[in-house]
């Protein structure tokens, strides 16, 4: 099966500062690669599909982008309301695995 | 507005079993494919248990197969997810989720319910 690689599991950061999370996948999965956000509390929320496309009422702070193995989210301008868990999905084939997810804190 | 509400979680011993719930509203429930997933307390996101929109096609984590069944009624608008043979390691907030695109086979999941606990102890 194919493994989903998030990195860094944590970061802080302070607010206005572009944020960058890596995903890898162990084999090629085209764009078959969604991004999830989940605030504390809350259920997770589709951001990104197909590796580069904005969920719609998504801000467009967020974007993604990646091929193959390699996928990157990134917020352009960190706001305190982007605190949260972020999570990348393969859906080329079963499983459909989840990344090991990275937390996101304000600085 | 879509909706989706879980049903039938709590407390069993090992070995039991559970019968999970997912009421679908708001949208033509037999053209979208479904999902379980799950979340184990203070850890991330396990997808569980894929169902296609007709029905035909059905996937499973190594983690449940055998021993999970997922299942829908188009009629109900309504999936399910019986759980037998239940471990502790099954400890976890179920989700019910929506595929994206109607018709796709595997999409990514864009509506979520809030999820119903299913606690594995003795």
């Amino acid at each position: 099966d194919i493994q989903m690689t998030q990195s860094p599991s944590s970061l802080s950061a302070s607010v206005g500062d572009r944020v960058t999370i890596t995903c890898r996948a162990s084999h090629d999965i085209s764009n078959y690669l969604a991004w999830y956000q989940q605030r504390p509390g809350d259920v997770p929320k589709l951001l990104i599909y197909a590796a580069s496309a904005l969920h719609s009422g998504v801000p467009s702070r967020f974007s993604g982008s990646g091929s193959g193995t390699d996928f990157t989210l990134t917020i352009s301008s960190l706001q305190p309301e982007d605190v949260a868990v972020y999570y990348c999905q393969k859906y080329n084939n079963a499983p459909l695995t989840f990344g090991g997810g990275t937390r996101v804190e304000i600085k | 507005e879509v909706q989706l509400v879980e049903s039938g979680g709590g407390l069993v011993k090992p070995g039991g079993s559970l019968r999970l719930s997912c009421a679908a509203s708001g949208f033509t429930f037999s053209n979208y494919a479904m999902n379980w997933v799950r979340q184990a307390p203070q850890k991330g996101l396990e997808w569980v248990s894929y169902i296609s929109s007709s029905g035909s096609h059905i996937y499973y984590a190594d983690s449940v197969k055998g021993r999970f069944t997922i299942s829908r009624d188009s009629a109900k608008s309504s999936m399910i997810l019986q759980m037998n043979s239940l471990r502790v390691e099954d400890t976890a907030v179920y989700y019910c989720a929506r595929g994206r695109s109607p018709y796709q086979l595997l999409p990514p999941f864009d509506s979520w319910g809030q999820g119903t606990p299913v606690t594995v102890s003795s």
